[in-house]
């Protein structure tokens, strides 16, 4: 069975420019995670979904930052514009329902740099 | 509100030592507990959780990990570390909202 699927796996941009991530979860999985790792720190949750639905997008700044999974399936992040700040890396994760005994299985991530 | 504090940013041990990792919790609802691995450039792979059935939980790799809820404690351990071992570990709670809040991570370093 394929695992949660990301790309690009890195990417280096100048600051105020856009950026997107694309994830492919697992299978079946109706719910999706987008995660924030900075350097040293765990993951922290941006948005989940519960199929097409955004149920809880508190921590997403939503002033530059965007997401969106058109048909419950794949999802996109995206960064408009990005600052220096945002150097990090994007974290997609899937479970197969929201449940809090569910595991959250997580892909590679994206290593974006803002220069 | 829940939290996880991990002590130790960084454990070394050598290859046969035992492993032991901190994971200390606050929740104000029965917590549900898991313990991640992260090696260098891939995403997290779930080592084992605490779901409230058995307090001793048996994970991959040989990994183990006690609740202790007098404690509020979730340690992790392993007898005897393997150089495949070297990794970084996060811990997480879930609680009453349902996403994954994580620890500041443990980079265990294993030398020969």
């Amino acid at each position: 069975e394929a695992g949660v699927v990301q790309s690009p796996r890195y990417k280096i941009i100048e600051k105020k420019q856009p950026v997107a991530f694309w994830c492919n979860p697992i299978s079946g999985h109706n719910t999706l995670y987008w995660y924030l790792q900075n350097l040293g720190q765990g993951p922290e949750l941006l948005i989940r979904y519960e199929n097409e639905e955004a149920v809880d997008d508190s921590q997403l700044p939503k002033d530059r930052f965007s997401a969106e999974r058109l048909k419950g399936v794949d999802s996109t992040l995206k960064i408009q514009p990005a600052e220096l700040g945002d150097s990090a890396v994007y974290l997609c994760a899937s479970s197969s329902t929201g449940g809090i005994r569910e595991t959250q299985y997580f892909g590679p991530g994206t290593r974006l740099l803002v220069l | 509100a829940q939290s996880v504090t991990q002590l130790g940013s960084h454990v070394s041990v050598s290859e046969g030592a035992l492993v032991l990792l901190r994971c200390n919790y606050s929740s104000s609802v029965p917590p549900y507990l898991f313990w991640y691995v992260q090696y260098p450039n891939q995403g997290l792979q779930l080592l084992l959780k605490y779901t409230s059935a058995a307090t001793l939980v048996k994970g991959i790799n040989g990994f183990e990990a006690e609740f202790k809820k007098s404690e509020t404690s979730f340690h992790l351990t392993k007898p005897s570390a393997h150089m495949s071992d070297a990794a970084e570990y996060f811990c997480a709670v879930t609680g009453g909202y349902n996403k994954l809040i994580f620890g500041a991570g443990t980079r265990l370093a294993v030398h020969p």
